[in-house]
C-alpha cells in the first residue's frame, strides 16, 4: 500500500534547465527526507526536512533545494542541472524521535532524472 | 561517521532454500538502529526489518530475521522458505541513536536472484 507518493515517475530534459519533483506523504509523519540513488545504486541523504529544522547534506551542490508547505509535502528543486544530476530520487517520511517501529523510513516509488 | 558494507555483490539461491546476507558497520555511536530494505525490480524501496542496538533478542518478521553480533558490528538478514518474489536487491542502513535528521547511512546492496 503505496503511502508516500511522488511525481513525476520520469524526467528528461536538458542541461541548465530547471526542474522539480514533488512528494507527498499520508503516514501523518512529521520528518520527511530526499534521498539521491546513483547509478551504481548507492543511496545518499540529501536532505532531512521537518518543522523544526532542515538539515542539509553538506555534498549537496548549491542549485538542489528542499521546499516545503507542510510536513506532508517536500518538494525538490534543482535550478540549472547537470549532467551528473541524472539518478533516482527517492522520497521517504518518518516521525521524528528515537526509538521503536515508528521513526522508520517508508520511501516513495521515486523519481528518474535524466539530464541531456 | 558511520559506514556500512556489505560484501556480497549478488547471491543465487533454490526456491524454499534459505539464504544469508552480510553486513558490517561503522559507528561511534553507543546507541544505533539498523534496518534491512530490499528494492524490487520496480524500483519501489521495501522495509522489511529493523534491529535496536540495546535489544539483545533478535528481530524476527514473517520469514525475515537478523543475526545480530553487536561486538562484531554485524547484522546479517536470513530469509527462509524464499520465494520467486524474493529476488530484489537488498539493503542494510543504518543511523545513530539520537540522528533521525541525519538520514540513513546505506550499503551497496545485494541482489538476491531466486530461481525455481
Amino acid at each position: 500500500e503505496t503511502a508516500v507518493f511522488q511525481t513525476p515517475n520520469y524526467h528528461v530534459t536538458q542541461v541548465g534547465n530547471e526542474v522539480s519533483f514533488n512528494c507527498k506523504q499520508t503516514l501523518g509523519h512529521d520528518t520527511m527526507y530526499w534521498y539521491k540513488q546513483d547509478s551504481k545504486k548507492l543511496l545518499k541523504i540529501m536532505f532531512s526536512y521537518n518543522n523544526k529544522q532542515l538539515i542539509v547534506n553538506e555534498t549537496v551542490p548549491r542549485r538542489f533545494s528542499p521546499q516545503s508547505s507542510d510536513k506532508a509535502h517536500l518538494n525538490l528543486r534543482i535550478k540549472s542541472v547537470e549532467p551528473e544530476d541524472s539518478a533516482v530520487y527517492l522520497c521517504a517520511s518518518s516521525y521524528s524521535g528515537t526509538g521503536g517501529a515508528q521513526d522508520t523510513q517508508y520511501f516513495g516509488p521515486g523519481t528518474r532524472l535524466l539530464v541531456l | 561517521a558511520q559506514k556500512v558494507t556489505q560484501t556480497q555483490t549478488s547471491i543465487s539461491v533454490m526456491e524454499k532454500t534459505t539464504v544469508t546476507m552480510d553486513c558490517v558497520y561503522e559507528t561511534q555511536d553507543s546507541s544505533y538502529f539498523l534496518f534491512w530494505y530490499k528494492q524490487t525490480a520496480s524500483g519501489e524501496i521495501v522495509f522489511l526489518i529493523r534491529q535496536d542496538s540495546y535489544k539483545k533478542e533478535n528481530a524476527t518478521v514473517g520469514h525475515y530475521s537478523l543475526n545480530f553480533q553487536k561486538p562484531k558490528s554485524s547484522i546479517g538478514l536470513i530469509i527462509t522458505a524464499t520465494q520467486i518474489e524474493d529476488s530484489a536487491v537488498y539493503f542494510c542502513a543504518m543511523r545513530g541513536f539520537n540522528n533521525y535528521a541525519q538520514g540513513l547511512t546505506f550499503g551497496l546492496g545485494t541482489r538476491v536472484s531466486v530461481f525455481p
